[in-house]
């Protein structure tokens, strides 16, 4: 079992619309949660990253929450943009000594016109 | 913000050759830098990662001969796949963690290697 778990592993929505992702972990000693924008063929981009006191963190049209104590995390877009189709990437950072990140899998999101 | 330039974007090359991926960070010292393959439409697997002036650490099932990496400095690590197979064809990223604690990962651009 993956100690991050995103859902939905994909979605397709339309354009104009909102969405929302979530991301759930058990990994720990918790340091930081990032969610990253990955266009194919290209790198992660960060959108959001968020320490163990932070519940809400916005960036534009994306906004991201965390609730340390559930262990669960969320990215809302709002009015999505043909754009937005990406692969959505949650990682946690736990801190044993050094800093070490975990992967989810991602979800993958398409808008359509 | 913090940048991680990877080169190049893409190659292709013949089976057997060697292949050099360079990630340098522009404008933070990366003490730790990670190496990632990813497969279509599949998340990124960790490969290993490097330390600056130490020998890297490989994940499980990944050849440190075939996939040398070497992290000489705190601005460059390198990635060469070693006598190239098709089966190492994937898209290859780097992320580096400057020493700002708590700051995360930065990402570069990627590498799609494509073996003919």
């Amino acid at each position: 079992k993956n100690q991050v778990e995103q859902s939905p592993q994909s979605l397709i929505i339309l354009e104009g619309k909102n969405c929302t992702l979530q991301c759930n972990y058990t990994v720990s000693p918790f340091s930081n949660l990032r969610w990253y924008k990955q266009d194919t063929g290209r790198g992660p981009v960060s959108l959001t990253i968020m320490t163990f006191s932070e519940n809400t963190k916005s960036n534009g049209r994306y906004t991201a929450t965390l609730d340390a104590d559930t262990k669960q995390s969320s990215l809302h877009i709002t009015a999505s943009q043909l754009s937005d189709s990406a692969s959505y990437i949650c990682v946690v950072t736990i801190r044993r000594g050094s800093y070490i990140p975990t992967f989810g899998r991602g979800t993958s999101l398409i808008v359509h016109p | 913000g913090a940048v991680v330039s990877q080169h190049p974007s893409w190659v292709i090359c013949k089976s057997g050759t060697s292949v050099k991926i360079e990630c340098r960070s522009l404008d933070f010292q990366a003490t730790t830098m990670f190496w990632y393959r990813q497969f279509p439409k599949q998340s990124l697997m960790l490969m290993a990662t490097s330390n600056e002036g130490s020998k890297a650490t490989y994940e499980q099932g990944v050849e440190k001969d075939k996939f040398l990496i070497n992290h000489a400095s705190l601005t460059l690590s390198t990635l060469t796949v070693t006598s190239a197979h098709p089966e190492d064809s994937s898209f290859y990223i780097c992320s580096a963690r400057d020493r700002t604690e708590g700051s995360g990962y930065t990402f570069g651009s990627g590498t799609r290697l494509t073996v003919v």
